[in-house]
């Protein structure tokens, strides 16, 4: 069936340096879509959001990028600090259920 | 204002078993959703409730049950345990005018052994 996937399963980044973690979807009638902070032990938590009449949409530090044409999602993290550890999951809703993808891990060396 | 809250945290069943696992939705929510999230994978939902009926349900057996208590509160039961029901709960509420924004809990981890 179709689903939400990721690129890369682990990223590693220097301590202010950017990220970017990378999402390819493949329902290409999914209009919302969602990236999801997850840290060990806890629930996700939601960072940024993006509608598919969409191609960019800033929050504090994060932005998240999406590519009709290609079906591609990406979240870049400016200026990435240890506190965003964390695997990051892209979701796509359609007819109010989440479809997540399996998750990149994001490791900040200090 | 409290968030989302699961319980029990942990429950070690072995197979056979049923399980109730519970779940609050934050303040103001109306709708709650439950995921199934094994080791390194993403979150995979469950089914959604929203006044007191299930409204939608992903690729889950009939093992799996839910019920929604008219303070919004939610509870996910399942039968017959199997070794691979072992996961994480994941429980996420939502207020049905924004239902895109779901609050996850932190969750229940399951073993059955």
């Amino acid at each position: 069936g179709e689903s939400v996937g990721l690129h890369l399963p682990t990223l590693s980044v220097q301590e202010g340096d950017n990220s970017i973690i990378n999402c390819a979807y493949s329902n290409s009638a999914s209009d919302y879509f969602i990236w999801y902070k997850q840290e060990s032990g806890k629930g996700p938590q939601f960072i940024i959001d993006i509608r598919s009449n969409m191609d960019k949409r800033q929050g504090q530090r994060v932005t998240v990028l999406l590519n009709k044409t290609v079906k591609h999602l990406s979240l870049q993290i400016a200026a990435t600090q240890p506190g965003d550890s964390a695997v990051y999951f892209c979701a796509e809703n359609m007819f109010d259920k989440v479809i997540f993808g399996p998750g990149t891990s994001l490791s900040v060396i200090p | 204002d409290a968030g989302v809250t699961q319980s029990p945290t942990h429950l070690i069943k072995t197979r056979g078993q049923q399980v109730t696992l519970r779940c609050s939705p934050k303040s103001g929510h109306d709708t709650v959703s439950w995921y199934q999230q094994a080791l390194g994978q993403g979150p995979q939902f469950i089914f959604q409730y929203y006044e007191e009926e299930e409204r939608q349900r992903g690729n889950f057996p009939d093992r799996f049950s839910g019920h929604q208590f008219p303070n919004y509160s939610s509870e996910l039961n399942v039968n017959a345990l199997l070794l691979g029901d072992s996961a994480l709960y994941l429980c996420a509420s939502s207020f049905t005018a924004g239902v895109e924004t779901q609050y996850f809990g932190p969750g229940t981890r399951l073993l059955v052994l």
